[in-house]
């Protein structure tokens, strides 16, 4: 199905473990996101690119690596996890050819790290 | 700094009455876009409404509508004629142009609406 589509949607894992969230869409949108949610703190972007190859920090990417080799894939890797990282994850999308287009956002990955 | 500002954490609404959720703003861009998510208790995030720094009409999308006041830096949602499916996380949020071609979504911390019969 067309669209963008996050993996897994539910994750527990523990302390200290390498995790990866993938993060697929289908319409070769240029720009992808991924952005954390807490009570309290709304969204909150951690990484973003603007075509492959190129990524950048957001407001919170400590510990936290991506890569993007291929446009339509954006994984997000936490490389030692941490009970702070226990969230809700976003994957998002647009092209932002113009200025009004949205943001396209994935189901969500619904992470616990114990 | 890029930043969004939602300053009720929760709101009350009667249904069938109207109900306004603040958002202001503060950027020294001059080009910008203004957008309202809402996100149901099912979790998913659902596009709303977007509002452009150089657009002189408010926005309006059926029962939403965006109040912007440019001198201001507000961006307030307005619901018209609320429903019970309503009830939910709302959040507003800016795209700015965070060097060169690049661009960025910065999110408010979001207003939970609850709809009363």
């Amino acid at each position: 199905d067309a669209g963008i589509t996050q993996s897994p949607r539910y994750k527990i894992t523990e302390t200290g473990r390498q995790v990866t969230l993938m993060c697929h869409q289908t319409w070769s949108h240029s720009y992808m996101f991924w952005y954390r949610q807490d009570l309290g703190h709304g969204l909150r972007l951690i990484y973003y690119s603007a075509a492959a190859d190129i990524t950048d920090k957001g407001e919170v990417p400590d510990g936290y690596v991506v890569s993007r080799s291929k446009t339509e894939n954006f994984p997000l890797t936490l490389e030692s996890a941490t009970r702070s990282q226990t969230s809700v994850y976003f994957c998002a999308s647009s092209e932002w050819s113009t200025t009004n287009e949205k943001l396209f956002f994935g189901s969500g990955t619904q992470l616990s790290v114990l | 700094a890029q930043k969004i500002t939602q300053t009720q954490p929760g709101m009350f609404v009667q249904e069938k009455e109207a109900v306004t959720l603040d958002c202001t703003y503060d950027t020294s861009d001059q080009s910008y876009g203004l957008f309202w998510y809402k996100q149901p208790s099912s979790g998913e995030m659902i596009f709303l409404i977007y509002q452009g720094s150089y657009d002189e009409q408010n926005a309006t999308e059926g029962r939403y509508s965006l109040n912007f006041q440019k001198a201001r830096k507000s961006a307030n949602l307005v619901i018209s004629a609320s429903q019970l499916g309503d009830s939910a996380m709302y959040f507003c949020a800016m795209r700015y142009n965070s060097g060169g071609s690049n661009y960025k979504l910065t999110f408010g911390k979001g207003t939970l609406l609850t709809v009363n019969p």
